[in-house]
């Protein structure tokens, strides 16, 4: 059975305070690793598709990096925001499956 | 991308009873997927459901418990039957942008409470 970690469970930071969380994966058979944003209410959203080794990806103030071989990923905010308030999920591609790790759930307070 | 819909967007429930939840894509897919979230939990894939054949169940879940219907490329529902409080759960339906390098698209959630 195949496991996705993350860590923290959850976070607390102060509008304007940069941020990063972990998403761990067992490295053998590696296709592809996903990131969503899920805000409460809302439909997840997908935020990257890293598949390389040494990938960083950038999406405004939000950027990941993924390391293959030692199975981590993260995720960093740059200058929260509190619109940046969601649960951050990553998910390991596996024979046409996703796997879910618990996420990370993020408040920012203004 | 797709715009996925789902509905009921939330339901109370009694124990006993069955609940089905229809999930509609603005565009044909081949392959919807339907994932579960129990509190504290992560989102567990209940089954894929391919149109023109039976669902794929993933271990745990069975065809009894959770039928799924697949009339087309644009549509499809899950039931939930003979609920029990452990049902309680967030039910969300998603489709495959197509290949390992895609993304998934997921409907905004059904979320259930079972007393």
């Amino acid at each position: 059975i195949l496991n996705v970690e993350q860590s923290p469970q959850s976070l607390h930071v102060q509008e304007g305070d940069s941020t990063n969380f972990t998403c761990s994966f067992p490295s053998s058979n590696f296709y592809a690793l996903h990131w969503y944003r899920w805000e409460t209410a809302k439909s997840p959203e997908a935020l990257f598709v890293m598949t390389l080794n040494g990938d960083e990806k950038k999406k405004g103030r939000i950027s990941a990096t993924l390391n293959t071989k030692e199975g981590y990923s993260y995720l960093y905010i740059k200058g929260s925001q509190p619109e940046d308030s969601a649960t951050y999920l990553c998910a390991l591609y596996n024979t046409d499956k996703l796997i879910f790790g618990t996420g990370t759930r993020l408040q920012v307070f203004p | 991308s797709a715009v996925i819909s789902q509905k009921p967007s939330r339901d109370i429930c009694q124990r006993g009873t069955s609940l089905t939840i229809q999930c509609q894509v603005d565009s044909q897919v081949t392959m919807m997927f339907w994932y579960r979230q129990q509190p504290g939990q992560s989102l567990t894939l209940i089954a894929t459901a391919n149109q023109g054949s039976e669902a794929t169940y993933e271990s745990g879940f069975v065809i009894d418990k959770f039928p799924i219907s697949r009339p087309n490329l644009t549509f499809s529902t899950l039931t939930v039957s003979n609920m029990s409080p452990e049902d309680s759960s967030i039910y969300l339906c998603s489709v495959d942008g197509g290949g390992v390098q895609e993304t998934q698209y997921f409907g905004p959630g059904t979320r259930l409470l079972v007393l």
